[in-house]
């Protein structure tokens, strides 16, 4: 299967900050997903995005799939930001998913 | 909205007994799957489905069988519980090659 790497795996921010997640993938994928887990456990979608940037809010994403690698941006952070940040890429129907980042937001 | 359930958020069961987990969605996708989540090792998938009565093994189907009888739901079935399957049971939806859905999870914990 597909290799998927976070960086980093954990991470403090200061309320007001900003931040840049990291997601390397092994080989080409045919789709590229960021979820946010919140404390509860459920996995919140935030960008299904193949390729190019999308921006919602202070979130933006940004896929390079010629050379696999995906970029999720957080600014201006909020302690509602903090959990842990999820890619996930699909191949063959398959999802295959990275160990994650896990982000703490102090006020 | 897109949404997909699980039939229970908690549950204790004891070893060697059967379990069903049960996942329902609401928005005639195709495909469905299911993942165990584990500290420090991601989501790991389990089976996943195609279609009615189709299933495809994922990374981890050891100790697990699936049932698809209806379009909208996707059963998990540990045939005799063990310890090592303590552990948080996460369902998602998705269309065709697009984007998936997940369900609020369920934590099992096998004594």
């Amino acid at each position: 299967g597909i290799q998927v790497e976070q960086s980093p795996p954990d991470l403090i921010l200061q309320e007001g900050a900003n931040s840049t997640l990291r997601c390397n993938f092994s080989d080409s994928v045919n789709n590229l997903q960021w979820f946010h887990q919140n404390p509860w456990g459920q996995l919140i979608n935030l960008f299904y995005i193949p390729s190019g940037t999308k921006q919602n809010g202070r979130l933006s994403a940004t896929t390079v799939a010629t050379e696999r690698y995906s970029l999720l941006y957080i600014s201006s952070s909020q302690t509602t930001d903090s959990g842990v940040y999820f890619c996930a890429v699909e191949s063959g129907n398959q999802f295959y998913f990275g160990t994650g980042t896990s982000l703490t937001v102090i006020p | 909205d897109v949404k997909v359930t699980q039939s229970s958020r908690y549950l204790v069961k004891r070893t060697g007994e059967k379990v069903f987990l049960e996942c329902v969605q609401d928005m005639d996708h195709e495909n469905m799957f299911w993942y165990r989540q584990d500290p420090g090792l991601g989501l790991r998938l389990i089976y996943f489905s195609y279609d009615v009565k189709m299933k495809e093994k994922g990374d981890i189907p050891e100790g697990y069988s699936v049932s698809r009888e209806k379009k909208e739901r996707f059963s998990l079935i540990l045939e005799s519980a063990s310890t090592n399957q303590t552990s948080m049971y996460l369902c998602a939806s998705s269309s065709r090659r697009y984007e998936q859905y997940f369900g609020p999870g369920t934590r099992l914990t096998v004594t």
